[in-house]
């Protein structure tokens, strides 16, 4: 069975750096094929799609955000970290891990039940 | 990028009846090497985080209920749930897996009428 857990701050402040840790359980990135992505949402809002690490450790990020975003992965640890700088109150969001399936791009499945993120002084 | 947009916004539907989601691509996601369409579907519930239903435009999760089901092609597409259940109420989006980045459509929401 796989199961992903998001852990990280509740609340940051404006500017300062967020890092977010993923583990999961039930595949290994280590493994060909094997891809983690995360996803965040806004209160009320829509998906957006943030970053994804390969299990040969190649890294893709969101157009717009991409000069502030790091994804890495811990593959001893079964963990995958996301770190995001400059965080602003519109980063206000539920920031969830999930599984991708891989392929150039990929569906997501399953989701982690993701963590609140508010962006506030 | 690939865009996504989706129609309705929303819509009520009564118990048992069908309900049809629309959702456009800016560009095909139909890959012409393996006549693939790059193309989820995801069911998202209050308070939960959104859960697979469809993917390759068509094939549905594993222990998705038959009522679901996914069509279309290139830059066209359509859930349609045949017999919409209480449990169905949702915010339900479509997502494109042909570039990176994967974008997300805007969602559309399904209540009861």
């Amino acid at each position: 069975q796989v199961t992903l857990r998001e852990s990280g701050p509740a609340l940051v402040k404006p500017t300062q750096t967020l890092t977010l840790t993923c583990t999961f359980s039930g595949f290994s990135l280590s493994t060909s094929g094997m891809c983690v992505s995360w996803i965040r949402q806004p209160p009320g809002k829509a998906l957006e799609w943030l970053a994804r690490i390969d299990w040969d450790d190649d890294k893709y990020y969101s157009t717009s955000l991409k000069t502030r975003l790091t994804i890495s992965k811990d593959t001893s640890k079964n963990q995958v970290v996301l770190t995001m700088t400059n965080m602003d109150p519109v980063d206000t969001a539920t920031y969830y891990c999930a599984r991708d399936s891989g392929y150039v791009s990929g569906w997501f499945d399953p989701w982690g039940q993701g963590t609140l993120v508010t962006v506030s002084s | 990028d690939i865009v996504m947009t989706q129609s309705p916004d929303s819509l009520a539907v009564s118990l048992g009846e069908r309900a049809t989601i629309n959702c456009k691509s800016s560009q095909s996601v139909l890959y012409s090497s393996n006549n693939k369409n790059y193309l989820a579907w995801y069911q998202q519930k209050p308070g939960q985080p959104p859960k697979l239903l469809i993917y390759w435009a068509s094939t549905r999760e594993s222990g998705v209920p038959d009522r679901f089901s996914g069509s279309g092609s290139g830059t066209d597409f359509t859930l349609t749930i045949s017999s919409l259940q209480a449990e169905d109420v949702a915010v339900y989006y479509c997502q494109q897996y042909y570039s990176t980045p994967p974008l997300f459509g805007p969602g559309t929401k399904v209540d009861i009428k």
